[in-house]
């Protein structure tokens, strides 16, 4: 079936330092959908892109759509503690049905 | 502001029980969701509704139903609980229109003894 692959499963970085994560399908994407979910929360959208070679930013964190639609990037500049958290990129469907990444898990070492 | 609840964020059941987990929107979202989530495996969605009385299975609807009577309700029932379905049971609900997102309520941490 339709599938999203995420990489990598977990990060440690020091803060200040600068991640990312990677979404990649064998399909192309009508659109990609970000989420972040603190330790204990629940996930809450981050942003959705849709175009081609779509890129948007918001403050530190910078999300890529890829050109040909198969992949899709979240990059954060200098990470905080506040970045902690799990970060999953998800396909939404026609349907409305949103197919999930396994989630990249993001520790931020003080 | 979307407000997702869900009835319970913690519940122990023993094994062969039927449970019941309860979901409210009160945003009139046509859309609302069931997934569970494990370490590893990220979300998996188990049964979605799109209007009231209206039901659809996801990817892992084994062992679980669902029932929306009304539309700012969705209710998720393990008929026969397992050990199996010990997990985090998260709710979500979203508008019908295309490119929307889901909003999410904080879960319910379901243990199976």
């Amino acid at each position: 079936g339709q599938q999203v692959m995420q990489i990598p499963q977990y990060q440690h970085v020091q803060e200040g330092e600068d991640f990312t994560t990677y979404c990649n399908s064998s399909t192309t994407l009508s659109n990609i959908q970000w989420y972040k979910q603190r330790p204990g929360g629940h996930p809450v959208f981050l942003i959705q892109l849709v175009k081609s070679g779509e890129v948007k930013k918001q403050k530190r964190l910078t999300f890529q759509f890829g050109e040909a639609k198969k992949n899709s990037s979240l990059h954060i500049t200098a990470t905080q503690t506040t970045d902690v958290g799990t970060y999953f990129c998800a396909e939404l469907s026609n349907t409305g049905k949103l197919i999930f990444g396994q989630g990249t898990t993001l520790q931020v070492k003080p | 502001d979307v407000k997702v609840t869900q009835s319970s964020r913690y519940l122990v059941k023993r094994t062969g029980e039927k449970v019941f987990l309860e979901c409210v929107q009160d945003m009139d979202h046509e859309n609302m969701f069931w997934y569970r989530q494990d370490p590893g495996l990220g979300l998996r969605l188990i049964y979605f509704s799109y209007d009231v009385k209206m039901k659809e299975k996801g990817d892992i609807p084994e062992g679980y139903s669902v029932s929306r009577e009304k539309k700012e309700r969705f209710s998720l029932i393990l008929e026969s609980a397992s050990t199996n379905q010990t997990s985090m049971y998260l709710c979500a609900s979203s508008l019908a229109h295309s490119n929307q997102p889901q909003h999410f309520g904080d879960g319910t941490r379901l243990s199976i003894l």
